[in-house]
C-alpha cells in the first residue's frame, strides 16, 4: 500500500528563518510527486512536478527536491504570505502500468506559521 | 470565469435532506475528480471521471452518487448522509489520465455541515 507521510504536522518560523518541509513515500514505483498549497478555506493550489530522482524545481522562495525515498520543500527567507499548508502527494505505478485512475495519494499535511 | 468553481460554497443539510454539489472547470481538461477531506486527515479520493465515464470508485458508500454529464461539469449527489460526512469537498480537474499530462488543478471546495 501506498504511504506518504510528511513532518512536522506544523512549523512556527519567523520572518526570514529558512526551513525544509518533508515528505517521506512508500510507493511501487513512483510516476510523480506533487507539492500543492492550501490556504484556509481553500481548495490545493498547485506548486511543483517532480519525477525522478535528482530533480529540483524552484519558484520564488520555495525549491523542492526529490530523492528515492523522499521529497524536501525548502523555504528560503520565507514572508507571512507563505503561511499556508503544504500538502505532498504521489502518484505510483509500475512501468507500464495503466493507473487508468490517476490515483494521487496524499499526506497529511504541513501546516506552516510564518511570523512577522 | 477561470479555473475550476465549485458551488454551493457552504451547505448545511438534515441527514434526510437530498442535496447536490456542482463542480465546472474552464480548462478544457477530459478528467474530473471528487475528494473529500476532513479535519486531521489526508485528502481522500472518492471518484475519476475521464471522458464522462467513471474510472475509479475508492469504495465510496452509496448515499454519495456522482454524475458526469459532460467533461465540463461534474456533480456530487448526496442522500441520507450522516453527520461523519461533514467535511471539505474538493473537486479537481487535469488534462488527461496520461503520464506527463495529470496534474490536478483544485477548485474552492463546498463546505458541508450534516446535522
Amino acid at each position: 500500500e501506498d504511504q506518504v507521510t510528511q513532518s512536522p504536522e506544523a512549523l512556527r518560523l519567523q520572518e526570514g528563518e529558512s526551513s525544509s518541509l518533508n515528505c517521506s513515500y512508500t510507493v511501487s514505483g513512483l510516476r510523480g510527486l506533487f507539492w500543492y498549497r492550501q490556504d484556509p478555506g481553500k481548495g490545493p493550489e498547485f506548486l511543483f512536478t517532480l519525477y525522478s530522482a535528482g530533480e529540483e524545481k524552484e519558484k520564488e522562495r520555495l525549491k523542492a527536491t526529490l530523492t528515492k525515498k523522499e521529497s524536501f520543500l525548502h523555504i528560503t527567507a520565507p514572508k507571512p504570505e507563505d503561511s499556508a499548508t503544504y500538502l505532498c502527494a504521489v502518484q505510483a505505478g509500475l512501468h507500464g502500468d495503466n493507473n487508468a485512475g490517476n490515483m494521487l495519494t496524499f499526506g497529511g499535511g504541513t501546516r506552516l506559521m510564518v511570523k512577522p | 470565469e477561470t479555473g475550476v468553481t465549485q458551488t454551493p460554497r457552504h451547505l448545511v443539510m438534515g441527514m434526510t435532506n437530498k442535496k447536490s454539489l456542482k463542480c465546472e472547470q474552464h480548462l478544457g481538461h477530459n478528467a474530473m475528480y471528487w475528494y473529500k477531506q476532513s479535519a486531521k486527515k489526508p485528502l481522500e479520493l472518492m471518484f475519476v471521471y475521464s471522458l464522462e465515464e467513471r474510472v475509479e470508485n475508492n469504495s465510496v458508500p452509496s448515499r454519495f452518487s456522482p454524475e458526469c454529464p459532460n467533461s465540463s461539469h461534474l456533480f456530487l449527489h448526496l442522500h441520507t448522509l450522516q453527520p461523519e460526512d461533514s467535511a471539505l469537498y474538493l473537486c479537481a480537474s487535469s488534462q488527461d489520465l496520461d503520464p506527463q499530462q495529470e496534474t490536478q488543478y483544485f477548485g474552492p471546495g463546498t463546505r458541508l455541515l450534516v446535522l
